[in-house]
């Protein structure tokens, strides 16, 4: 059961553009909606995250908006540059039996183009 | 201050062979984590330990998969036999706990595994 749904699969932007990925999950004892960003090669390094508390987080050119009763996030990523060009995953985690277990969307290939 | 290292970081190996990874964490990170992440997938939690105890273990194939964490520090998995299957990156992460499950989770760089 895949718990966490992330689109799309892949995203090409301009440089300066807006780079939107969204995430859906499942689970209402979900409560913590952290970011992942992983570049070839390299493991998973957080970016950003979120708790369910707050409807938006922003963090430099990167934001998290949450919508609760929709059950969706989404990231934001501003004025995108060709150095944010990696994979981004959306994860879960919360109250058990999801407790310090990060429950990871499908991934985006983001390629910001010069 | 140094990441969580793994080793090795490829592995090529015959279809029936054992394999071994290895993973040393974040010094001061009681929890350590081994994922799968197959290839345009995100990772899978495989096992939790906290400390030298495996907190979750749900999703470890237990037939063919093992795991161990001596002395609550460095941690082995390993695979016996492998099958065509279980070629993916293995990815090692650590977190110093605290907050309820939702520390930050740092990952090393991964053992990529082909099976043969």
């Amino acid at each position: 059961q895949q718990q966490v749904k992330q689109s799309p699969q892949s995203l090409i932007v301009q440089k300066g553009g807006i780079s939107i990925i969204n995430c859906a999950y499942e689970n209402t004892a979900f409560d913590y909606f952290p970011w992942y960003q992983q570049f070839p090669g390299k493991g998973p390094a957080l970016l950003i995250a979120i708790r369910p508390d707050v409807s938006e987080k922003k963090e430099g050119r990167f934001t998290i908006s949450f919508n609760k009763s929709a059950k969706q996030f989404s990231l934001h990523i501003m004025d995108s540059q060709p150095g944010d060009s990696a994979t981004y995953f959306c994860a879960a985690s919360g109250a058990p039996p999801s407790y310090g277990k990060l429950t990871f969307g499908q991934g985006t290939i983001l390629t910001v183009h010069p | 201050e140094a990441g969580v290292v793994q080793s090795p970081r490829y592995k090529i190996i015959e279809k029936k062979q054992p394999v071994a990874f290895w993973c040393n964490p974040i010094s001061g990170h009681n929890t350590l984590y081994w994922y799968l992440q197959n290839l345009g997938q995100g990772p899978e939690l495989l096992i939790r330990y906290e400390n030298e105890e495996a907190v979750d273990d749900s999703q470890l194939p237990k037939d063919r998969f093992s795991a161990e964490r001596l002395k609550g520090v460095d941690s082995t998995l390993k695979i016996q036999p492998a099958e065509l299957g279980d070629s993916a990156v293995y990815l090692c992460a650590s977190s110093n706990g605290g907050t309820g499950g939702r520390e930050t989770q740092y990952f090393g760089p991964g053992t990529r595994l082909l099976v043969l």
